[in-house]
């Protein structure tokens, strides 16, 4: 159990489009789901926390309008990257919690690399 | 807010050798997860720890909750080539937000 997926695994796209990419709790109703932001050889950094059927919670720093999320169903949210920039590449993570009532363990999907040329 | 600082920074190992990593932090935390990142992937979680001084392995891993609730360790024993990767520790600190902290990971490499 415990399987999340994410879609695209990767994207190309040029600047100024927006892009979606999809996260998905494949086996299990993921409570609350969270969007990550890595950088090479770096940590994870959290952008945002979304519980179905609510708006997104977002760190500090992070623009909400850059950066939209949609949680519509328990096992399904999506972050779309509106008029992508260069500076916005980089590799998104997602993860799902809420496992058998277990909120406090996150399961993360593959990722997806972001490049905007 | 809350930090993790996780240490080593970084390894590098001979196959068949045991390998330590820890975090620390300055205040409480209520739970510590360990995971693993492969290039280019998510983190797979490898071991979950929920009470201070609980002592949990998964295979050829051991991770402790500290007695104090603000550290743990991870020992990976007898080392091999697929061990290879980055370790994060990572945590739920006061305040029940359901966010994780991560520290700034551990990369292994094993020689084989």
């Amino acid at each position: 159990g415990a399987v999340v997926s994410q879609h695209p695994s990767w994207v190309i796209c040029k600047s100024g489009t927006s892009v979606k990419i999809e996260c998905r709790s494949l086996d299990f109703q993921a409570t609350t789901m969270f969007w990550y932001r890595q950088f090479p050889k770096q940590s994870l950094m959290l952008m945002a926390t979304s519980n179905e059927g609510s708006k997104a919670t977002y760190e500090q720093g992070v623009e909400k309008d850059k950066f939209l999320i949609n949680h519509a169903s328990l096992t399904l949210s999506t972050l779309t990257v509106t008029s992508a920039h260069p500076e916005d590449s980089s590799f998104y993570i997602c993860s799902a919690g809420g496992l058998a009532g277990i909120d406090n363990e996150q399961f993360f999907g593959p990722g997806t690399r972001l490049t905007v040329l | 807010g809350q930090q993790l600082n996780q240490s080593p920074q970084s390894m590098f190992i001979q196959e068949g050798e045991d390998v330590s990593m820890n975090c620390t932090s300055s205040s409480i935390f209520n739970t510590w997860l360990w995971y693993k990142q492969d290039p280019g992937e998510g983190p797979v979680l490898l071991i979950a720890l929920y009470k201070a001084g609980e002592l949990t392995s998964n295979g050829r891993l051991t991770a402790q909750f500290g007695i104090t609730r603000k550290d743990s360790f991870l020992n990976i024993s007898a080392s091999i080539p697929s061990d290879v990767g980055i370790y994060f520790c990572a945590g739920h600190g006061s305040g029940n937000t359901g966010k994780l902290i991560f520290g700034q990971g551990t990369t292994l490499q094993v020689k084989p």
